[in-house]
């Protein structure tokens, strides 16, 4: 059964800093994997989607790693902003499309 | 282009009282899913049809929940009983049909059993 785990649960910064939100996975069979951003009562909004045959994926202050073999993706913040606290959410793509996934970081960013 | 809508935002009841959610997909999308995300957890998928069909029930507590998708458009999910531990945000996806394609995420309802 996929399991799917991210590090930390929780992580406050200060404004300006790069960081790393980690996310592993136990089965390497996927074929895409993905993160989110989930504001306060809010639905989740697509960040990146990296696919299997690829290592990274990057969109503006963004960048997302994979690697299968290790089970594990990062994604990079670079410069943080206040605007940037939300919960991070991994997600691993299985047979037929389906997304697991991992418990979420929360992030803060203090100004 | 309108996205994933859900009703109501929010919804407190009392134990043992039914409840419904509504969600209306983004047109043209002939996935639905319907997830459930406790707190400080990740969404679960509870079921997933393609048009009007359940191909995924697997993880939907079939003795107090229901679901459906009459005309392969919008889909109605129903708690009957309510417990305590339903007490959850339920989050309506849609996409397209091919399997990899990216899912698209309503607001969700927020439950609330007291």
């Amino acid at each position: 059964k996929q399991e799917v785990t991210q590090i930390p649960a929780a992580l406050s910064v200060p404004e300006g800093e790069n960081l790393v939100l980690n996310c592993s996975f136990t089965d390497s069979a996927i074929y895409n994997l993905q993160w989110f951003r989930q504001d306060p009562g809010k639905g989740l909004t697509s960040l990146l989607l990296i696919q299997s045959s690829q290592r990274e994926q990057t969109s503006g202050r963004l960048n997302a790693s994979l690697d299968k073999s290790s089970g594990r993706s990062t994604l990079y913040i670079a410069a943080s902003q206040p605007g940037d606290s939300a919960t991070y959410l991994c997600a691993v793509i299985n047979q037929g499309g389906k997304l697991i996934f991992g418990q979420g970081t929360e992030l803060s960013v203090k100004p | 282009e309108a996205g994933v809508v859900q009703s109501p935002r929010y919804k407190i009841i009392e134990k043992k009282q039914p409840v419904a959610f509504w969600c209306n997909p983004i047109s043209g999308h002939n996935t639905l899913y319907w997830y459930r995300q406790n707190l400080g957890q990740g969404p679960e998928l509870l079921i997933r049809y393609e048009n009007e069909e359940a191909v995924d029930d697997s993880q939907l507590p079939k003795d107090r929940f229901s679901a459906e998708r009459l005309k392969g458009v919008d889909s109605t999910l129903k708690i009957q009983p309510a417990e305590l531990g339903d007490s959850a945000v339920y989050l309506c996806a849609s996409k397209v049909r091919a399997a990899y394609n990216e899912q698209f995420f309503g607001p969700g309802t927020r439950l609330t059993v007291l």
